[in-house]
């Protein structure tokens, strides 16, 4: 079974453009939640999205959102990009509601604001 | 929110050598897992480990729920071991969905 997925794998914008990242979840995984991962930090936590609602929200401006389609893949935009949004923003998904909360990252997308 | 501390923040090692990363964190969780951070930048599981212990060939991880801690032991270090590790726990009272992670463990592994 394929693992969860990314798109795209690396990104080059400039200050104030925009930017969509994309995840497609593990099959039959209704969870996905996204992370921002600065150079030597630990990831940390945007949203999660479950059956297609928001559940949680980190500490991000509002120029981040999301949303989660219908096949449960998923969207992260951010607008207006500052030097400091350049990270790796990983996407991880997991089969809540099975007795485990275990969550699996996909290869994440390396974005780089110029 | 939730404290997570790992320690050491670095560990140099020759191969053969055994070690124990450790995992303090500051409430109760639903939720404890170990990766491993490979230089391209993909997070790979370990163990999902809430509580008690789970061993896979050369690592075991073990977690006291109700001290707030977990270790992590690698056995035999090979030189792919190297790399960062991280401890990410998911609070109880938040989103399922969300891992608070720790400032990870850079793991070196000499021949």
């Amino acid at each position: 079974d394929a693992g969860v997925t990314q798109s795209p794998t690396h990104l080059i914008k400039t200050r104030g453009q925009h930017v969509t990242l994309r995840c497609s979840p593990i099959s039959g995984h209704k969870s996905v939640s996204w992370y921002q991962q600065v150079l030597g930090q630990g990831p940390q936590f945007i949203f999660q999205y479950y059956e297609k609602e928001e559940r949680g929200r980190g500490n991000f401006p509002d120029r981040f959102s999301a949303r989660q389609f219908p096949n449960y893949s998923s969207e992260l935009n951010v607008n207006a990009l500052l030097l400091g949004d350049s990270a790796l923003y990983l996407c991880a998904s997991s089969n809540l509601g099975q007795g485990s909360y275990e969550q699996y990252f996909g290869p994440g997308t390396r974005l780089t604001v110029t | 929110g939730i404290q997570v501390e790992q320690s050491p923040p670095d560990l140099i090692l020759q191969e053969g050598a055994n070690s124990t990363l450790r995992c303090n964190f500051s409430d109760s969780v639903n939720n404890l897992q170990w990766f491993h951070q490979n230089p391209w930048g993909q997070l790979i599981n370990l163990f999902y480990i809430p509580s008690g212990t789970k061993q896979n060939g050369r690592l075991s991880a073990t977690t006291v729920a109700t001290e707030r801690y977990s270790l992590l032991y690698i056995s035999s270090s090979q030189t792919t071991d190297s790399g960062v590790y991280f401890c990410a726990v998911g609070e109880i009272g938040t989103s399922y969905g969300k891992l608070t992670f720790g400032q990870g463990t850079i793991l070196t592994v000499h021949p």
